[in-house]
């Protein structure tokens, strides 16, 4: 078990840019989460997968923010056009799934900063 | 929208005090329920679960639930300064559903 592994930790973006970054979660677990954090305040949901569906999406998310996972293993999330808005912690937690297994394992984070 | 409210804080209580954090959450189809905590700089990571009305303990926690009045805590026994953090609350809706965090309290316990 080498828990949750995000890539890249920080990123520095000119506004207008593209950015992805990547999650890989706990190898066994079939759930994946997006979280976005800003400073004083708690996680915001973003989106989840089970395996490779994407079941839930925040109706608060831009249509500029889009996720994947191919293969129901690793995760992308890609923010197109970023603003300044966008700067925040963006976590990546996974689970087991099922009822009453929802222990979220949260990686370590990627914090974007738009410029 | 579903919301959870917590008093953003700072709650401070001397060291070996008890520490009262509460929270409330507004979907009343939360079934499970859980407490986070998060060191400053650091991820969040699950300190206590909880899914039936009334009180479950471990160790010097204690979490508390009442789903009448939508209502859960958590409390901490015998506080330590490195029980210093965020405690975030997180109310989950269903087998599908996602978890909603509340803003988090910050808690400072002090030597």
């Amino acid at each position: 078990d080498t828990g949750v592994s995000q890539d890249p930790r920080h990123k520095i973006t000119k506004r207008g840019q593209n950015v992805t970054f990547r999650c890989d979660p706990i190898s066994e677990h079939n759930r994946l989460y997006w979280y976005r954090q800003t400073l004083g305040q708690g996680p915001e949901f973003l989106t989840y997968f089970q395996n490779e569906a994407q079941l839930e999406k925040s109706r608060l998310l831009s249509d500029r923010f889009s996720a994947e996972r191919p293969k129901g293993s690793f995760s992308t999330l890609e923010i197109q056009r970023t603003e300044q808005g966008d700067s925040a912690m963006y976590l990546c937690a996974s689970s087991a799934g099922g009822a009453r297994n929802e222990k979220l394992f949260f990686g370590s984070g990627t914090q974007l900063s738009v410029l | 929208q579903k919301e959870v409210e917590q008093n953003s804080g700072p709650l401070s209580v001397p060291e070996g005090a008890i520490a009262s954090l509460n929270c409330t959450y507004s979907d009343r189809g939360s079934q499970s329920f859980f407490w986070y905590r998060q060191y400053s700089g650091k991820s969040p990571e699950l300190i206590m679960s909880i899914y039936s009305n009334g009180d479950k303990e471990d160790g010097r926690f204690t979490a508390q639930l009442n789903k009448a009045s939508q209502y859960v805590s958590l409390l901490i026994r015998d506080s330590q300064p490195s029980d210093s953090a965020t405690y975030l609350c997180a109310p989950k809706g269903g087998s599908q559903g996602n978890l909603i965090f509340g803003k988090g309290t910050k808690l400072s316990v002090k030597p």
